[in-house]
């Protein structure tokens, strides 16, 4: 089972400022690493995939690189709808999640 | 608009059987894989199964081969996910999900949550 490891936590940001997360595969799975959001009481939704595009509607402040083991999400500029819990998915050997970042208003 | 409405989650004791349906609109469904996902506090987020256009290709996480049973109803446009000896560490919130072409989850369903305890 691949394995996906997110750092930090938890990060403590305020509105406005930078928000950068990371993802971490146990093995190589290419590009195929997606992206979701999720608030209180929601489902996720899709950010992005391919460890780069962005789904239909998702705002530009989004961003995502990476291939092979390292992914990072950035977010440019923090809004207060953005403060959430990140988590990344790899789907190149089945699927599993990472634990989640959450981003909190500093 | 794509939605997907979950139901049928529950209070059940261990050994007990649930069944999960999700209902789909907005797109056809037909033509699109489908997957459970559940989220618990404990482990997170968790691939449980998944079936293709047609239902003749199904896969499961380990921990619930034979004792969970994904199916479609493309007539129907109705996912289900038959539960049965269920043990506390099933306790989760089901997800339904719609897979993207490329293999992750571009619809969500809210969510329906399982509750397995004496």
């Amino acid at each position: 089972e691949i394995v996906m490891t997110q750092s930090p936590a938890t990060l403590s940001v305020s509105p406005g400022e930078r928000a950068t997360l990371s993802c971490r595969a146990s093995q190589s799975i290419s590009s195929n690493l997606a992206w979701y959001q999720q608030k209180p009481g929601q489902a996720p939704r899709l950010l992005i995939y391919g460890a780069s595009t962005r789904n239909t509607g998702i705002p530009a402040r989004f961003s995502g690189s990476g291939s092979g083991t390292e992914f990072t999400l950035t977010i440019s500029s923090l809004q207060s709808e953005d403060f959430a819990v990140y988590y990344c998915q790899q789907y190149n050997n089945w699927r599993t999640f990472g634990q989640g970042t959450k981003v909190e208003i500093k | 608009e794509v939605q997907l409405v979950d139901s049928g989650g529950g209070l059940v004791q261990p050994g007990g059987s649930l069944r999960l349906s999700c209902a789909a609109s907005g797109f056809t469904f037909s033509t699109n894989w489908m997957t459970w996902v559940r989220q618990t506090p404990g482990k997170g987020l968790e691939f449980v199964a998944n079936i293709n256009q047609d239902g003749s290709d199904k896969n499961y996480e380990d921990s619930v081969k034979g004792r969970f049973t994904i199916s479609r109803d493309n007539a129907k446009n109705s996912l289900y996910l038959q539960m049965n000896s269920l043990g506390v560490e099933d306790t989760a919130v089901y997800y339904c999900a719609r897979d993207h072409i490329t293999g992750c989850f571009v619809d969500w369903g809210q969510g329906t949550l399982v509750t397995v305890s004496p």
